[in-house]
């Protein structure tokens, strides 16, 4: 099962893209990618998921380079409520042998004004 | 609001005692997560239950056991508590489909075990 590395922490400025990269180098041909939000006292929320190239939707992009061991999400003009814990997750959802994930410790992403 | 819901959202027990954790899952989702979140830290994934089956498990011992019911409810039962079960308890539904897998998370159960 694929191990994920993240930095830790970020910090950014309201309006600024953020890019969060993730290291997955033992990722699997099945495994999916996906990037979740979780703030304090709350559950992860889905932000988007991918398995290769680029993948877009109304609040992130995804960029999946053709290797597959990282991977990077992208948010655009981040404001304070973005400020959150980011998880990069690797698991294989087409459940072949049994369903197992992984996620990551997570990047702290701190937006100031 | 992600239409999962879990109960109770705080729990006390002691060492050695058993707890039964309870989750309903998004209408139409016909899988179920179940996951412990250790303060500061990320969630461990302990099982899934696909259709009433186990359907993958990580690290956890046998004493971490679950349950899915046909309305694709679920509980999660904890044996014989230790002192490093205190965590938040989360569960998550998903309707499996090639390809796409999103999972939509409960509040959690905040458990402590003295």
């Amino acid at each position: 099962l694929a191990k994920t590395t993240q930095p830790i922490s970020m910090d950014s400025y309201e309006g600024q893209e953020v890019n969060i990269t993730c290291s997955h180098n033992n990722i699997a041909t099945n495994d999916y990618i996906t990037w979740y939000q979780q703030f304090p006292s709350q559950g992860p929320r889905f932000i988007i998921q991918g398995y290769k190239t680029k993948v877009t939707n109304e609040v992130a992009s995804l960029f999946i380079p053709a290797d597959r061991k990282s991977s990077t999400l992208s948010l655009p003009r981040v404001s304070l409520s973005d400020t959150a814990v980011y998880y990069c997750l690797v698991g294989d959802f087409l459940n072949t042998g049994g369903f197992k994930t992984i996620f990551g410790a997570g990047t702290r992403l701190f937006v100031k004004a | 609001e992600t239409g999962v819901t879990q109960s109770p959202t705080h729990l006390i027990k002691t060492r050695g005692q058993q707890v039964t954790l309870r989750c309903s899952s998004q209408s139409g989702h016909n899988t179920v997560s179940w996951y412990q979140q250790a303060l500061g830290q990320g969630p461990q994934f302990i099982f899934q239950y696909y259709r009433e089956e186990e359907n993958g498990r990580g690290n956890f011992p046998p004493r971490f056991s679950g349950l899915q019911f046909p309305n694709y409810s679920s509980e999660l039962n904890v044996n014989a508590l230790e002192l490093d079960d205190s965590a938040l308890y989360l569960c998550a539904s998903s309707l499996v489909s090639e390809g796409y897998n999103e999972q939509f998370f409960g509040p959690g159960t905040r458990l402590t075990v003295l």
